[in-house]
């Protein structure tokens, strides 16, 4: 399957900051989405990340505060803007329709851990 | 929203089966069943999708009923390392859809 690796894996963050997290795939990937998964709870669609234009985005996410890139097809990045103790979570980056992967299956990187102080 | 039922939690016996139930009453007929767990601290990981025949793979095992309206997962022989999350999706077959998670079942496999 493909390989999604996700920078940083983990990092604390002073409030107020932002933060941009990357996710590369080593092989082109038709689709790219970012997850959020609160601790203790499940994972929640922040948006789809589109290959040069704007990302979609779920309700309650908002580009100002989850500004998104992808500059091609097989890198993206999430930035956390203005953080504060809230934002503390798991980003998981997901992709699907790779060139090695048949029928569209999404796959997940290992995610970044978010801790704001 | 999700659109699947899964019990909370539950613990087997490790070497036995594990028995995973998930009801999604309001299928669609294009839409397959999909199942991932997620081992603590882990992004989620694929294990295996169906429509209406049951699948197999080295993983496990999908059993969808004639109706499609339930689907159990079979982890045949469950290790301590198969203690996770385990996440029931309905999804349509498609690049562009995503998955919507539920709660999923806490698996706990015992010595």
């Amino acid at each position: 399957s493909a390989v999604i690796s996700q920078k940083p894996s983990r990092d604390i963050c002073q409030r107020g900051t932002s933060l941009t997290i990357q996710c590369q795939v080593d092989s082109q990937v038709t689709m790219m989405f970012w997850y959020r998964q609160q601790p203790g709870q499940s994972l929640t669609l922040i948006a789809t990340a589109n290959q040069g234009s704007e990302a979609t985005y779920e309700s309650g996410f908002v580009i100002d505060k989850f500004p998104i890139s992808r500059p091609n097809l097989t890198f993206s990045t999430l930035t956390v803007s203005n953080m504060s103790p809230e934002d503390s979570s798991i980003y998981l980056c997901s992709v699907s329709g790779t060139e090695v992967i048949s029928g569209n299956t999404i796959y997940f990187g290992e995610g970044s851990w978010l801790t704001v102080v | 929203d999700a659109k699947t039922t899964q019990p909370p939690s539950m613990d087997c016996a490790e070497g036995r089966a594990a028995n995973l139930p998930c009801n999604h009453s309001t299928i669609s007929g294009n839409e397959y069943v999909y199942w991932y767990r997620q081992i603590h601290s882990q992004g989620p990981q694929y294990i295996i999708h169906g429509l209406k025949n049951n699948e197999t793979n080295e993983m496990a095992s999908l059993i969808i009923t004639e109706d499609r309206k339930s689907s159990t997962l079979i982890l045949p022989h469950a290790t301590l390392r198969d203690t996770a999350v385990y996440y029931c999706i309905v999804r349509v077959l498609a690049a562009g859809n995503k998955l919507t998670f539920g709660g999923g079942t806490r698996v706990l496999v015992k010595p």
